[in-house]
């Protein structure tokens, strides 16, 4: 089976612009995860869906961070518009669904922000 | 509110030594506990985890990792190291209603030197 596949795998952007970023989860997982990467916050929980339903959107991000899941195979991460501060490694993430204690990880989309 | 903390950001160490990576959690419930790697520029990738019964837990690559509830540990530990073994590990907790979302802590570097 293919692992979770992100793209882009880099992405440079204009203070003020939009990007989204994309997810293909394992096939047949039923949960998927944004998370957020950076040396000084570590690992920040972005957003959570089961079975394509939002459960959780990582209050902080709200305003200008939108996950959505067109499909039970694709997810989307739009950031709008995007700040320097946005400069960050996304990584998704999937997983069966139920407790399994693993999910597995996209290699991220990393992302600069001028 | 579950929090996880790895105390130690750097450890260095020798290849054949033998490694502990500490974490510490936080959590009245019932809780879920796992370990990841992370090697430089790729995602995250499951070692192992702990829900219940025998403490040790064995993970992938020779990694295993001990449970205590009366020290909120959840310490990973490994014999031998190999200088592949170099990487960024992270510690993760989950539990409460979506008990599937993994809350990281902020890591731990691990060099391994020849």
């Amino acid at each position: 089976d293919a692992g979770v596949t992100q793209t882009p795998r880099h992405e440079v952007a204009e203070k003020g612009q939009t990007i989204i970023l994309k997810c293909e989860p394992v096939s047949g997982h039923n949960d998927l995860f944004w998370y957020r990467q950076t040396k000084i916050q570590g690992l920040e929980l972005l957003s959570y869906f089961r079975s394509k339903s939002l459960m959780e959107d990582g209050g902080a991000f709200k305003d200008r961070f939108k996950a959505e899941m067109l499909n039970s195979s694709f997810s989307t991460l739009k950031i709008q518009p995007t700040e320097p501060k946005d400069s960050a490694v996304y990584l998704c993430a999937s997983s069966l669904g139920g407790y399994t204690g693993q999910l597995y990880f996209g290699e991220g989309s990393k992302l600069t922000v001028l | 509110t579950q929090t996880v903390s790895q105390s130690d950001a750097h450890v260095t160490v020798f290849e054949g030594d033998s490694v502990e990576l500490r974490c510490n959690y936080s959590y009245g419930g019932s809780i879920y506990l796992s370990w990841y790697i992370q090697h430089h520029g790729h995602g995250l990738q499951f070692l192992l985890k702990y829900y219940s019964g025998n403490p040790v837990v064995q993970g992938v690559n020779g990694f295993e990792a001990e449970f205590s509830k009366s020290d909120s540990s959840f310490h990973l530990r490994k014999a031998s190291v190999h200088w592949s073994d170099s990487a960024v590990y992270f510690c993760a907790v989950s539990g409460g209603s979506n008990y599937n979302v993994l809350y990281f802590g902020s890591g731990t570097k691990l060099t391994v030197e020849p």
